[in-house]
């Protein structure tokens, strides 16, 4: 069973409104969620992550949300640039331990309209 | 320059032939990791390290193999009881603090 999801495989945003990517997990023993932004043919870029005590980390235009009661997180990134066009992955860790490996969801393509 | 390297970018595996993927850290990192990503998919778990001469199973291990006989080091071979090899292999490090883990370009492996 996935315990990461991200229900929407694609999102189109224009240039300078606010993107919003979202993901749901069902274990609550996962005690830090982050977010990689990935291109084509590359590894995954670290953008920001937030721990399971915190409802929001800020890093510039990237602001992550935590709602733990809904079991729900949400990357907003404002104002969307060109750039952003990629694929975004939520991923989880502590299932076992902080290094046991992250658990990713199968990724949303954030595409940045002109 | 710190950072994760992958060899080869590509790879061509035949029937029956063992591979193996590299992957280099100079980030000073304790733990390492594997991950296999298909078409459309998420990233998964195939092995980690938290310290060297130590190794555990992630979530799909079989048909691979690893070793961490040095801390900068974490190669993992594809064996040939691997029957749908052909993905794109990620590897990556972290500080066994956050979760946060840093990953390199990847490898892409194809079967003949």
């Amino acid at each position: 069973d996935q315990q990461v999801k991200q229900n929407s495989p694609s999102l189109s945003v224009q240039e300078g409104r606010i993107s919003i990517l979202n993901c749901d997990y069902t274990n609550s023993m996962f005690d830090y969620f982050l977010w990689y932004k990935k291109y084509p043919a590359e590894g995954p870029t670290f953008l920001i992550s937030i721990s399971s005590i915190k409802d929001k980390n800020e890093d510039g235009r990237f602001t992550v949300f935590l709602n733990k009661s809904a079991k729900h997180l949400s990357l907003h990134i404002v104002p969307s640039q060109p750039g952003d066009s990629a694929v975004y992955f939520c991923a989880a860790s502590g299932r076992g331990g902080g290094a046991d490996g992250l658990t990713f969801g199968k990724g949303t393509h954030l595409i940045i309209q002109p | 320059d710190g950072g994760i390297t992958q060899s080869p970018k590509y790879l061509f595996r035949k029937e029956g032939q063992n591979v193996t993927l590299s992957c280099e850290q100079n980030l000073n990192h304790d733990a390492m990791y594997w991950y296999r990503q298909d078409p459309g998919q998420g990233l998964r778990l195939i092995y980690y390290s938290q310290i060297v001469n130590d190794f555990q199973k992630g979530d799909i291990a079989e048909g691979y193999s690893v070793s961490r006989e040095k801390k900068e080091s974490f190669p993992l071979t594809v064996t040939s009881a691997q029957k749908n090899p052909t993905a794109f292999y990620l590897c990556a490090s972290g500080l066994n603090r956050d979760g946060t883990q840093y990953f390199g370009p990847g490898t892409r492996l194809l079967v003949l």
